[in-house]
């Protein structure tokens, strides 16, 4: 079946234009998680969802950063005032249920480059 | 940052040979998970290992954790060109969350 997928896979911004980062999770998966990779590093916690409802964003780096999952299903990870700081790739996973020993599933990453 | 740490940072081995991978992380765990990334791509989950587990098998893949030292090892044995690829380790606090915590990788590169 398909997988995480997500929107754009490569985004150029201008240094303060806002952008919206789109995910589509397995058909099913009720958990919803955001990471920011920077070059060379590990993934980083953001945010995540269950179903609909937002249960940590303690990862957002500063309120210029905004997720939403309104119906549960598809996400979007919106960064307003883009700086050259927020220059990473943004993965997106999800998950069936919310178990401890759930294995994530994660989306190619969508590069954001701001200039 | 709250990212655990992995040695070696880059690993170069030949095929046949096996890797061994290291990965220290900070806080008290419910499970440990290895992933592996290929360039330009998203994460594939390999083996999870929970807390009151010590070693793990799957496939050439073999996973000690050590909770008293809050570290981990992941072995892959007679290795392939086609296992070169950047390899994490994520932690699931023990708190409740359902985040990963990632450690820096390794870098692995397989030569034919």
């Amino acid at each position: 079946g398909a997988g995480v997928s997500q929107s754009p896979r490569y985004k150029v911004a201008k240094r303060g234009q806002d952008v919206a980062l789109r995910c589509d999770p397995i058909s099913g998966h009720v958990s919803l998680f955001w990471y920011q990779q920077a070059l060379g590093q590990g993934p980083e916690f953001l945010t995540y969802f269950q179903n609909e409802a937002q249960l940590d964003k303690s990862g957002l780096p500063s309120d210029r950063f905004f997720a939403e999952r309104p119906e549960g299903s598809v996400s979007t990870l919106k960064i307003q005032r883009t700086q050259q700081e927020d220059s990473a790739v943004y993965l997106c996973a999800s998950s069936p249920a919310r178990d401890h020993t759930d294995t994530q599933y994660f989306g190619p990453g969508t590069r954001l480059t701001v200039l | 940052s709250q990212q655990g740490e992995e040695d070696p940072q880059a690993l170069s081995i030949q095929e046949g040979e096996n890797a061994t991978m290291n990965c220290s992380y900070k806080t008290s765990i419910n499970n440990l998970q290895w992933y592996r990334q290929n360039s330009g791509r998203g994460l594939v989950h390999l083996i999870l290992i929970r807390s009151n587990e010590r070693e793990k098998h799957s496939g050439r893949l073999r996973v000690t954790l050590d909770t008293s030292k809050k570290s981990s090892s992941l072995l892959i044995t007679a290795s392939r060109a086609a296992d070169t690829a950047s390899y994490f380790c994520a932690t699931r606090p023990s708190y409740n969350t359902d985040k990963l915590i990632f450690g820096t990788g390794t870098r692995l590169q397989v030569f034919p």
